[in-house]
Parts: C-alpha cells; sequence; structure tokens
C-alpha cells in the first residue's frame, strides 16, 4: 500500500499569500496518478487535480499541482476567502487508492 | 449535469448490516468508464476508501473490509449500492459515493453529498 504523508499539518495564512502543501509518496506513484481535492466543513471533497497537474473542470487557474515519482506540490497562486479548507492528495495508480491525511489552510 | 445522491439508515445497531444506496442522475452507470466508489470519513478524520465496482463488473474492495463488503449496481434503477455487514463503533462515519473517471486517470470528480451513519445500540 502506498502511504502518503502531507505536510505541513496546518497553515495560518492570510488572504492574497501564496501557498505551497506538500504529498510525498512512499513509493513512486504510477503514470503520476495522483489528484487533490479541497473540503469545506460539512462538504464532500472536490477535486481540484488530476494527474498531478491537470486541473479539473471549473478550478480556477490560481490552483496548480506539480511533481511526479514520490513528490507533489499543490500550489495555490494568492489565497482567497474561500480557499480556507483542507486539502488531501489521493493516488490512484496503485491498489488500494489511498489519501492524505490532510492539510488544513486556515486564516491567521 | 451529473448528481449522486446517498440514502439509507442513519443508524445502525451493532452487529447489523449497513445498507446504503447512491441514486445517479446525468449518466448512466452502465456507461464505460466510470468508477462506482464509496469512501468514508470517520468523524474528524481523513478519507478511506471503501471500495468500488467497474461498469464491466470488475470490483475491487479495500483489504481491510473485503470480508464484510459487497458493492453492486442496480442498471435498471441507475443506482449503486453498499452493504457492510457486522458492522461495530469504528464503522460510525459520513459515508459518500462517488465516480471515478478512467478519462482522468481515476480520479473521483462527481461526489454525493454524503450520509452520516452512527453504529449505535
Amino acid at each position: 500500500e502506498i502511504v502518503l504523508t502531507q505536510s505541513p499539518g496546518t497553515l495560518s495564512l492570510s488572504p492574497g499569500e501564496r501557498v505551497t502543501l506538500s504529498c510525498r509518496a512512499s513509493q513512486s506513484v504510477s503514470s503520476n496518478f495522483l489528484a487533490w481535492y479541497q473540503q469545506k466543513p460539512g462538504q464532500a471533497p472536490r477535486l481540484l487535480i488530476y494527474g498531478a497537474s491537470y486541473r479539473a473542470t471549473g478550478i480556477p487557474d490560481r490552483f496548480s499541482g506539480s511533481g511526479s515519482g514520490t513528490d507533489f506540490t499543490l500550489t495555490i497562486s494568492r489565497l482567497g476567502p474561500e480557499d480556507f479548507a483542507v486539502y488531501y492528495c489521493q493516488q490512484y495508480g496503485s491498489s488500494p487508492v489511498t489519501f492524505g491525511q490532510g492539510t488544513k489552510v486556515e486564516i491567521k | 449535469q451529473v448528481q449522486l445522491q446517498e440514502s439509507g439508515p442513519g443508524l445502525v445497531k451493532p452487529s447489523q448490516t449497513l445498507s446504503l444506496t447512491c441514486s445517479v442522475s446525468g449518466v448512466s452507470i452502465s456507461s464505460g468508464g466510470y468508477l462506482w466508489t464509496w469512501i468514508r470519513q470517520h468523524p474528524g478524520k481523513g478519507l478511506e476508501c471503501i471500495g468500488y465496482k467497474f461498469y464491466n463488473g470488475r470490483t475491487y474492495y479495500n483489504s481491510s473490509l473485503e470480508s464484510r463488503v459487497v458493492i453492486s449496481l442496480d442498471t435498471s434503477k441507475n443506482q449503486f449500492s453498499l452493504k457492510l455487514s457486522s458492522v461495530t463503533a469504528a464503522d460510525t462515519a459520513v459515508y459518500y459515493c462517488a465516480r471515478g473517471d478512467t478519462g482522468l486517470g481515476k480520479a473521483f470528480d462527481i461526489w454525493g453529498q454524503g450520509t452520516m451513519v452512527t453504529v449505535s445500540s
């Protein structure tokens, strides 16, 4: 099973700041099948990025993904007030599908 | 517009079977290219994939739950379901149904709103 470790656990930031979230895999993620999701309280997760770097439909271009192999990054170029949430990475290149433990982005 | 909606009891007694249904609109579950998936989230915790079923019938279950889980498709009703047997308090969670899209690898692009299931006597 591929274990995904996200860091940091929590980020306290102000609107307008740039955010970089990390997701490290215990082994290489096949075909860069790595996704990022955003989850707000009481809501289902929303797909942001798939294939490590492709934005899902309707996702603003301030969200970008990068990385390959075992190290992946989600960047939010300028934090909007609606971006304060928990972010999860997920790999789907190998069974079982696994998620990281999440990074909470909170208002400073 | 594709939508998924979970339904089922919010309270299940220990040792009984948890049964949930996901109603799908906007796409046929028998169309190719999708994984019909159940994911759960324990209170205040992260996400756990329970399992999924491909349109062609191929099924994957999380090994930690495999002995207790059945996911099935009902194409006549355009629904898919989850049965989890012999539940305990550890199965208390929000249960989501989701669609995995093989066109996006297998990323989960559409989610239901989730349904809270509590296991308690």
